[in-house]
């Protein structure tokens, strides 16, 4: 049984359109995340949630969004694709701020 | 105060040999200090993880050396392995509900067998 599961694994779309990366975990965490992963490898946050509501919003574009429709499930839903977006894309979850975080497999997004 | 700073930026070891790669940190809130190990394709996996209320820990072939008064810690990897060629990545996190881990730059390690 996968701890965090990400889906899709690849997702190669257009410049101007919109994508949704969709991201479970089944560790009973209460806190989760999204970090993006670049070229240069990396890691940056993006989002932290702590049991669905947004605590973290690390001077992302407001193009990316966000949802935790339960404490299992953080979505990222990207408007109007760019090319600079183009990443590895990384949903991670956490018992508490200073304990483990387990990552997923990552996304990568290619933006053409 | 929020970076972690990471060296070297790769590492080409000797099968059998040691290999140290070496982190430094600036915001003295942080309380918890993992590295993480990615293989290509893969997400990032914790390898081992340190508190300041220690200043080593082992496990098996992996070591962090912590420094607390120099805001700097270590991994060892005694005897490398081909297997071990990875990218790894030291991080800090705090307690007090800042709910984010910094990472460092990575170092991308290559053992030759």
């Amino acid at each position: 049984d996968t701890a965090v599961s990400q889906t899709p694994k690849y997702l190669v779309t257009q410049m101007g359109n919109d994508k949704s990366i969709k991201c479970e975990q089944n560790l009973g965490h209460d806190t989760m995340y999204w970090y993006k992963q670049d070229s240069k490898k990396f890691l940056k946050i993006m989002f932290s949630y702590n049991n669905k509501e947004l605590i973290i919003n690390e001077t992302v574009p407001n193009r990316f969004s966000p949802k935790s429709p339960d404490k299992a499930h953080l979505n990222l839903h990207i408007n109007s694709l760019e090319l600079g977006d183009s990443a590895v894309y990384f949903c991670a979850s956490s018992r508490f701020s200073n304990t483990e975080a387990f990552f997923g497999q990552g996304t990568r997004l290619t933006v053409v | 105060q929020q970076q972690v700073k990471q060296s070297p930026q790769s590492l080409i070891v000797q099968k059998g040999g040691i290999s140290i790669i070496n982190c430094a940190y600036e915001n003295t809130a942080f309380d918890y200090f993992p590295w993480y190990q990615q293989f290509p394709g893969k997400g990032p996996a914790l390898l081992i993880a340190i508190r300041p209320d220690v200043s080593e820990k082992k496990e098996g072939r992996f070591t962090i050396s912590f420094n607390k008064s120099a805001k700097q810690f270590s991994l060892h990897i005694m005897d490398s392995q081909p297997g071990d060629s990875a990218t790894y990545f030291c991080a800090a996190s705090s307690s007090q509900g800042t709910y984010k881990y910094i990472f460092g730059t990575g170092t991308r390690l290559k053992v030759l067998a």
